[in-house]
């Protein structure tokens, strides 16, 4: 988890409340990544950045939303909370790759309930 | 499309046995493939990758992995199972047409009985 930071690690929220993940890396690379991991369905990508303020979605971006000002945050908010959306959330980091590829360095994860 | 299967849920091996996690993949064209770990309540850790060359990949803490195109697999391995590798294993696979995305499989629990 060396470089990868997470904030908050645990929160309690209701349904229909704004939730806002923090990521924070230390490595300068380019590419970060937000995962949900859920039994049964292993890491599912939500949004990924290749750049600052360059955003793309992955499969399961419905109800979530990022923003990326810098090199070393990325932020993730649930605009309006579902219980569907209780999950633990993984951020993840790589440096880009064409030629070559490179694997991912995960973040400690945020266990989110959502009531 | 590209994805990764983990046939298993669970994997029960006593300590001191060989252990095997199974994957396979579907990937159009040559499959960019990678093993991770993750301890409880911890994020995932990179064990290895295979990229082309030697079929056999060694990685971290003693794992290998054995890439065969004829059954699409990748199987991780190791010789001699310790209590201490009882973790959730993924398998994962690069994106053909986004290099910088990857899929994931849904993860094996390895149990190491002493």
């Amino acid at each position: 988890d060396a470089g990868i930071t997470q904030s908050p690690r645990h929160k309690v929220t209701e349904t229909g409340t704004p939730v806002t993940l923090r990521c924070h890396q230390t490595e300068n690379h380019r590419y970060m990544y937000w995962y949900r991991q859920d039994p049964g369905h292993g890491l599912r990508l939500i949004h990924y950045s290749y750049g600052v303020k360059d955003t793309d979605k992955g499969e399961v971006s419905d109800g979530y939303s990022v923003s990326r000002s810098k090199t070393e945050d990325f932020l993730l908010t649930l605009e309006s909370a579902t219980s569907s959306q209780t999950s633990v959330y993984f951020c993840a980091i790589s440096e880009a790759g064409t030629t070559d590829t490179y694997e991912q360095y995960f973040g400690p994860g945020t266990r989110l309930t959502v009531t | 499309a590209q994805s990764v299967a983990q046939p298993e849920d669970q994997v029960n091996v006593a300590e001191g046995n060989p252990l095997t996690v199974k994957c396979t993949y579907s990937v159009s064209g040559n499959p960019y493939l990678f093993w991770y770990v993750q301890y409880p309540n911890r994020g995932l850790q990179f064990l290895l990758k295979y990229i082309t060359g030697d079929n056999l990949v060694k990685g971290s803490y003693g794992f290998e992995a054995e890439f065969n195109k004829s059954q699409t697999s990748f199987h991780l391995k190791k010789p001699s199972a310790l209590v201490s590798d009882s973790a959730l294993y993924f398998c994962a696979v690069r994106g053909v047409y986004n290099f910088n995305k990857f899929y994931f499989g849904s993860g094996t629990k390895l149990n190491v009985k002493p």
